[in-house]
């Protein structure tokens, strides 16, 4: 089964909309770690934001806030007033903490969303 | 500050050739080094890890291996490329410590094996 799924293949915003990209996960472990990565053409895995499971509140970074339901396995990425720089390949990533399997607990990385911006 | 240096950044390499990626960090010390492949329009799936100078180890059966000959140097290779090795292939790393912590990655290297 997928641990980490994104449903959005691409999406496309106004500039200087807000955009949520949907991601929902799957794991048994306790404790565990989100994160959301940007990777515009040019290949680089850049980090934006990180949520700890035992977080209380969400995570807001800059423009970046992640929506975290716990209940509903949920971590959504809200970008808030968009900018033509935002358009990029977006990955939602989870790190379990516990459950390492021998991998201390390396990313599992879900299949990316396309992010366009339009102006 | 931290850096990650991947190089080359581009290689073309016709099948049956050796591999040879290199993978360097600076400004940390014992980090945990990360070799991910990313196929065409794909996820990154996790290569190799490694925890310290000579501890590999591998996620995926395949013809790759890694190497760790220093604490901050991290080495992709192969003795004979196939055609499936093509990829965008990306280095990690994060700070020795457990925890959620993030990884960072480095610019990448586009592989083509023809």
């Amino acid at each position: 089964a997928q641990k980490i799924t994104q449903t959005q293949p691409g999406m496309f915003v106004q500039e200087k909309e807000a955009v949520t990209l949907d991601c929902t996960y799957d794991t048994s472990d306790p404790s565990y770690g989100l994160f959301w990565y940007k990777q515009p053409s040019s290949g680089e895995m850049i980090f934006l934001i990180y949520q700890g499971s035992y977080d209380q509140q969400n995570a807001t970074e800059g423009r970046y806030s992640l929506n975290f339901q716990k209940a509903r396995k949920s971590a959504n990425l809200v970008i808030s007033a968009s900018q033509l720089g935002d358009s990029a390949m977006y990955f939602c990533a989870m790190r379990e903490l516990q459950n390492y399997g021998g991998s201390q607990g390396n990313l599992i990385f879900g299949k990316g969303t396309k992010l366009s911006v339009k102006p | 500050s931290q850096t990650i240096h991947q190089w080359p950044a581009t290689l073309v390499q016709p099948v049956g050739s050796p591999l040879s990626l290199e993978c360097t960090v600076e400004g940390t010390s014992n980090p945990n080094l990360y070799w991910y492949r990313q196929a065409a329009g794909r996820g990154l799936q996790l290569l190799f890890y490694s925890v310290g100078i000579g501890q590999i180890s591998s996620e995926v059966p395949q013809n790759l291996s890694a190497s760790r000959p220093q604490d901050r140097q991290f080495i992709l290779s192969s003795k004979k490329l196939l055609l499936s090795d093509s990829g965008f292939y990306l280095c990690a790393w994060s700070p020795f410590r457990s925890g959620g912590y993030e990884q960072y990655f480095g610019p990448g290297t586009r592989l083509t094996v023809t």
